[in-house]
């Protein structure tokens, strides 16, 4: 079964200092991956996703992730925290037997001025 | 990038009342919508896959009576929470992947509606 763990529940970071949220992976196949973001009370918004290609995949706001297939790593980061990236981040992993995205249990990134 | 809206954004109702939400794809036909619950601080539980035209498809322990969904055109889907009683409160989420929709393809997903019951 397709799956996908967020280790950490709560990540702390200085604004301006870089910004690292895992995730990692268990699929059969070829992964299709997405990060997405959720702000309070708001729905998810969608980061960005690897399907295939460059193992560096550029996303919205500044977000980039590693693809790490020997790790089974997915990790999100980004070069310089803003007090704004304050949200509640999901990784998914879209299902390829039944077309569903999995999603992590979220991990909530709290970014300190 | 794609819009999915959601109306309302959250409703109060009394325990016993149906409540109607609904789902839009914005710019976009989406050849399917997924139905979200969110308990506070938790993960994403899908409810249910509807795609136009056709039958919804819930998840294992969804009362498909209690939820339903209709998804009348490909910009439009509906979730009618009926009888609804306290234990429905939750923050629903609605999602849209664009037709022509491979694996590879995106969802998209509304802002939410909270209801909570009284």
């Amino acid at each position: 079964a397709q799956s996908v763990a967020q280790p950490e529940d709560q990540v702390n970071v200085a604004e301006g200092n870089p910004l690292t949220v895992k995730c990692t992976y268990s699929v059969s196949g070829n992964p299709y991956l997405f990060w997405y973001v959720q702000y309070p009370n708001r729905g998810l918004q969608f980061l960005l996703k690897y399907i295939t290609g460059d193992n560096l995949v550029k996303g919205s706001y500044g977000f980039e992730a590693e693809f790490n297939k020997s790790q089974t790593s997915f990790h999100l980061k980004k070069p310089s925290a803003l007090v704004s990236d304050s949200a509640l981040y999901f990784c998914a992993v879209r299902d390829i037997n039944t077309d569903k995205l999995i999603f992590g249990t979220g991990t909530r990134l709290q970014v300190f001025p | 990038g794609a819009v999915v809206s959601q109306h309302p954004s959250w409703v109060i109702c009394k325990s016993g009342t149906s409540v109607k939400i609904e789902c839009r794809s914005l710019d976009f036909q989406a050849t399917t919508m997924f139905w979200y619950r969110q308990f506070p601080k938790q993960s994403l539980m899908l409810m249910a896959t509807s795609n136009e035209g056709s039958k919804a498809t819930y998840e294992q322990g969804v009362e498909k009576d209690k939820f339903l969904i209709n998804h009348a055109s490909l910009t439009l889907s509906t979730l009618t929470v009926t009888s609804a009683h306290p234990e429905d409160s939750s923050f629903y989420i609605c999602s849209a992947r664009i037709k022509r929709a491979t694996s590879t393809d995106t969802q998209y997903f509304g802002p939410g509606t909270r209801l909570t019951v009284l």
